[in-house]
């Protein structure tokens, strides 16, 4: 049962566009969500994260937009630059609890 | 600043085999995660420790062993490979519980077994 599914396996956008990864989830008891950027050879890098209490969490050229009604967050980079290009995950934690839920991934390509 | 270390790097297992992955965190965070990563199927949780002194199952604890040194330091022990534990390794630690801190995460350990 994958609580926490990015439905995108891969995703190609153009150098100063707007890029958006999805990210759907099915607990409705999940209250704290991530997004985290991986290079290959390297551990997962935390990027930006958003609490249920909020719909929206901005940090530069990423932005976290959440859902609940419809179990949905996505994340925004604004405008793509060639270093984007990696592969993300979203995650998610329920209340008091200690453990992420993580997505399969979706691999970002920036195209110059 | 190291953060989170991972020892070895890489490493190739004969089925049988036993081996033990080395974790250390120097953020003192109270929380560590061992966590596998298989291609399309995203990171999944093998073991946790909240804090020193406990450690829980995951997702995926089976085959697997593991062992709270320190608040430092989080082993991962594999006492017989199989080839189905062939994947590559991340180890995590964070905040306690109840505060909304991110997961801090290792450079992992690729891991064959053959």
């Amino acid at each position: 049962d994958q609580q926490v599914k990015q439905n995108s396996p891969s995703l190609s956008v153009q150098e100063g566009r707007i890029s958006i990864l999805n990210c759907d989830y099915t607990n409705s008891m999940f209250d704290y969500f991530l997004w985290y950027k991986k290079y290959p050879a390297e551990g997962p890098t935390f990027l930006i994260s958003i609490s249920s209490i909020k719909d929206k969490n901005e940090d530069g050229r990423f932005t976290v937009f959440l859902n609940k009604s419809a179990k949905h967050l996505s994340l925004h980079i604004v405008p793509s630059q060639p270093g984007d290009s990696a592969v993300y995950f979203c995650a998610a934690r329920g209340q008091g609890a200690q453990k992420l839920v993580f997505g399969q991934g979706t691999r970002l390509t920036i195209n110059p | 600043n190291a953060g989170v270390t991972q020892t070895p790097k890489f490493q190739v297992l004969k089925t049988g085999q036993s081996m033990t992955l080395q974790c250390a965190q120097d953020m003192n965070h109270n929380s560590m995660y061992w966590y596998r990563q298989d291609p399309g199927m995203g990171l999944r949780l093998i073991y946790y420790s909240a804090s020193e002194g406990t450690t829980d199952k995951g997702e995926v604890p089976n085959g697997y062993n593991v062992s709270r040194l320190n608040k430092r330091e989080f082993s991962l022990r594999l006492e017989s490979a199989a080839p189905s534990q062939t994947s590559v390794y991340f180890c995590a630690s964070s905040e306690m519980r109840g505060i909304n801190q991110p997961q801090h995460f290792g450079d992992g350990t690729r891991l064959s077994i053959l």
